[in-house]
C-alpha cells in the first residue's frame, strides 16, 4: 500500500514565477493538508482540503492556493514566487476527523526559488 | 540525503544510553500532543501521542511525559540506537473543529554516537 506520494521531489524556480506541487493521498484517506517547512524549522500549516473544498487555512497569503480532485489528490499552487518561499512542502493525508496517528506525511517537495 | 534542519538544537547521545527531548508549549487550552520523527529526506513520522488528561504514556522504547502545570512535554527514548538519529518535533493538535491541524515546535536533532 503506497503512502502519500508527492511530485516533483525537487524544483528550482525563478522569482515571480508560478509553481504547482502535487500530492496523492494514502489509500483510504480523503483529507489532504499542506505544510511548509523552512530549513531549520518545524512545518507550518498552509491549508486543508476535504470534499474538494478548502476547509481550514493557516496564516499564508492568497498567493498560496490549492485544489482537491474527486480522487482526493491535491495540488498546491504558489504564484509570484518570492525567495522566502524556498522550503520543503509537505503533504499529509488522513481520514476525515482523525489527527495524530491518523496523519501520514509524504516526503515532500523541495522548492528552491532563485 | 537532504538535511532537515542545519541550525537546530542538537542532542548527542551514546548508543545504548537514554535520550530525553524537551518541548514547551504556550497554549494552556491545548489538549492533544504528538511527537514526530523526521529523518533526512523524509516527512515527519508519528511516534507517540498523549492527551491532556494523561501525565504519561509509554510505547515501544519511548515514553512521553506531560506536565500541564509548566506546559512542558518530553520524549524519552530508551536504549538509543543509530536508527534513532533524526530530528524530533513536538506538535499540538488543534482539534476536530480546526481540522486537526498541527502546530509544530522548532525541533531537536538527535545524533547517536556509536
Amino acid at each position: 500500500d503506497a503512502g502519500v506520494t508527492q511530485s516533483p521531489t525537487h524544483l528550482i524556480k525563478t522569482r515571480g514565477q508560478q509553481v504547482t506541487l502535487r500530492c496523492s493521498p494514502k489509500s483510504g484517506h480523503d483529507t489532504v493538508s499542506w505544510y511548509q517547512q523552512a530549513l531549520g524549522q518545524g512545518p507550518q500549516f498552509i491549508f486543508q482540503y476535504y470534499e474538494e473544498e478548502e476547509r481550514q487555512r493557516g496564516n499564508f497569503p492568497d498567493r498560496f492556493s490549492g485544489h482537491q480532485f474527486p480522487n482526493y489528490s491535491s495540488e498546491l499552487n504558489v504564484n509570484a514566487l518570492l525567495l522566502g518561499d524556498s522550503a520543503l512542502y509537505l503533504c499529509a493525508s488522513s481520514p476525515l476527523g482523525q489527527g495524530g496517528d491518523g496523519y501520514t506525511f509524504g516526503s515532500g517537495t523541495r522548492l528552491t526559488v532563485v | 540525503g537532504e538535511s532537515v534542519g542545519l541550525h537546530l538544537p542538537t542532542l548527542s547521545v551514546q548508543e545504548g544510553d537514554n535520550s530525553i527531548i524537551n518541548c514547551a508549549y504556550s497554549n494552556s487550552a491545548s489538549d492533544y500532543f504528538i511527537w514526530y520523527k523526521q529523518e533526512s529526506g523524509k516527512g515527519p513520522q508519528f511516534i507517540i501521542d498523549i492527551r491532556s488528561n494523561m501525565d504519561k504514556r509509554q510505547g515501544q522504547r519511548v515514553t512521553v511525559l506531560l506536565n500541564k502545570t509548566v506546559k512542558h512535554l518530553s520524549l524519552q527514548i530508551a536504549a538509543t540506537q543509530p536508527g534513532d538519529s533524526a530530528v524530533y518535533f513536538c506538535a499540538e493538535n488543534k482539534g476536530k473543529a480546526a481540522g486537526n491541524k498541527l502546530t509544530f515546535g522548532g525541533g531537536t536533532r538527535v545524533l547517536v554516537k556509536p
